[in-house]
């Protein structure tokens, strides 16, 4: 079985500082990898995926995330916080069978101080 | 620009209504899916849906139904409505077999029972 781990449940970083959401994975085979974003009130937005290929996948709005399988890591950065940027951040994997499901982390919360 | 639609932003039920919480996507997929989100818990999955007709209890379907007569329509039903399903609903939607794609999510039902 697949899971995924973000420890913390909340962090808070200055406007301009480096934003660094942790997620790590637990999974037999290599996933594929995904984080969202959710804005209050809204649904999640897809922010960049890990499929194969380049372990450093860019994302919208200036995140990034880097895909490590050595340390079964899926981190999101972003080398400087916006205000904008305050939200959820959930990471996701999924196996590469068919039909198989989403599984998503219990989602932390970025706020950023002025 | 693809879209799920949930029929409701804002919904207030009372206790032992049936209600019913609609899901439309226009992208022709095969996959739909049902989450509730509550604070510290994450996203957690209902049921599901490979295809008309058919649909897969998730992981806490205890006092819900769903219903897919349509590919594009499932529809999130609760028989008799209790306080401890006052919650934020989304549903998500995508291809069969895409396993490198995530899920396209709608805005979410924020349904308040009292």
């Amino acid at each position: 079985a697949q899971s995924v781990t973000q420890l913390g449940s909340h962090v808070s970083v200055s406007e301009g500082a480096l934003v660094l959401l942790r997620c790590n994975y637990s999974s037999s085979v290599p996933p594929y990898l995904f984080w969202y974003v959710q804005y209050p009130n809204q649904g999640l937005q897809l922010l960049l995926k890990y499929t194969t290929g380049a372990t450093l996948v860019k994302g919208i709005n200036g995140f990034e995330a880097e895909f490590k399988k050595s340390e079964t890591s899926f981190h999101l950065t972003k080398p400087s916080a916006h205000m904008s940027d305050a939200a959820e951040y959930f990471c996701a994997v999924r196996h590469t069978g068919a039909n198989s499901k989403l599984t998503f982390g219990k989602g932390i919360t970025l706020s950023v101080r002025p | 620009d693809v879209k799920v639609t949930q029929s409701s932003r804002y919904l207030v039920k009372r206790t032992g209504e049936k209600v019913f919480l609609e899901c439309v996507q226009d992208m022709d997929h095969e996959n739909m899916f049902w989450y509730r989100q509550d604070p510290g818990l994450g996203l957690r999955l209902i049921y599901f849906s490979y295809d008309v007709k058919m649909k897969e209890k998730g992981d806490i379907p205890e006092g819900y139904s769903v219903s897919r007569e349509k590919k594009e329509r499932f529809s999130l039903i609760l028989e008799s409505a209790s306080t401890n399903q006052t919650s934020m609903y989304l549903c998500a939607s995508s291809p069969a077999g895409g396993t490198n794609y995530g899920y396209t999510f709608g805005s979410g039902t924020r349904l308040t029972v009292v």
